[in-house]
């Protein structure tokens, strides 16, 4: 039973199109993520939300719009796909507040052709 | 074998050798440390981790460095195994902050 799944696992777009990402998390936890992973590993976040509200957004373009139906759900709808969206994005989760890891997802791997 | 970060990103260690990967840090604000593990194709997956009124944890095999006066952590793997290979990260947080920031990474290749 994965703790912190998304969907899919790869996607393959033509720049200029729409696409979304969904993450669901079956820990309980009140915290969710984005992250995005680039072709040099490094790690950065993108969005985080406590309780379906957006508590951080770090200075990503307003193509990327995070939604959040419920505390379990965290999806990510991207805008007019550009060649530099190309990335694994990874979805966590935790419990949140004082000193609890992050659990991720597999990653969903972005390629924009 | 032992790296020293962005310096060294891949470590090779001989397998049965005792790995140390290194990492800074910029936030002296920062009181929550973890280490991660990165399997190709995977995503991190949590090793151990350290609150800043500590200086050394262990786990299995695992053990973790903080020194905070220099805003260092280290992650020692005894006896390293095939199975270790892969992309580590430490990640730092301040209490109550809801965001990781992680370090650039450092890949580990295990030689049998």
């Amino acid at each position: 039973d994965t703790a912190v799944s998304q969907t899919p696992k790869y996607l393959v777009t033509q720049m200029g199109n729409d696409k979304s990402i969904k993450c669901e998390q079956n820990l309980g936890h009140d915290t969710m993520y984005w992250y995005k992973q680039d072709s040099k590993k490094f790690l950065k976040i993108m969005f985080s939300y406590n309780n379906k509200e957006l508590i951080i957004n770090e200075t990503v373009p307003n193509r990327f719009s995070p939604k959040s139906p419920d505390k379990a759900h965290l999806n990510l709808h991207i805008n007019s796909l550009e060649l530099g969206d190309s990335a694994v994005y990874f979805c966590a989760s935790s419990q949140g507040g004082k000193n609890t890891e992050a659990f991720f997802g597999q990653g969903t791997r972005l390629t924009v052709v | 074998g032992e790296s020293v970060g962005l310096h060294l990103p891949t470590l090779s260690v001989q397998e049965g050798d005792n790995s140390i990967i290194n990492c800074a840090y910029s936030n002296s604000a920062s009181d929550y440390f973890i280490w991660y593990k990165q399997e190709s194709g995977k995503g991190p997956q949590f090793i151990i981790d350290i609150r800043s009124n500590m200086d050394k944890r262990q786990g299995q095999r695992v053990t973790v460095l903080l020194n905070k006066t220099v805003k260092h952590l280290s992650l020692q793997i005894a006896a390293t195994q095939p199975g270790d290979s892969a992309v580590y990260f430490c990640a730092e947080t301040r209490y109550n902050f809801n965001k990781f920031y992680f370090g650039s990474g450092t890949k580990l290749n295990v030689k049998p």
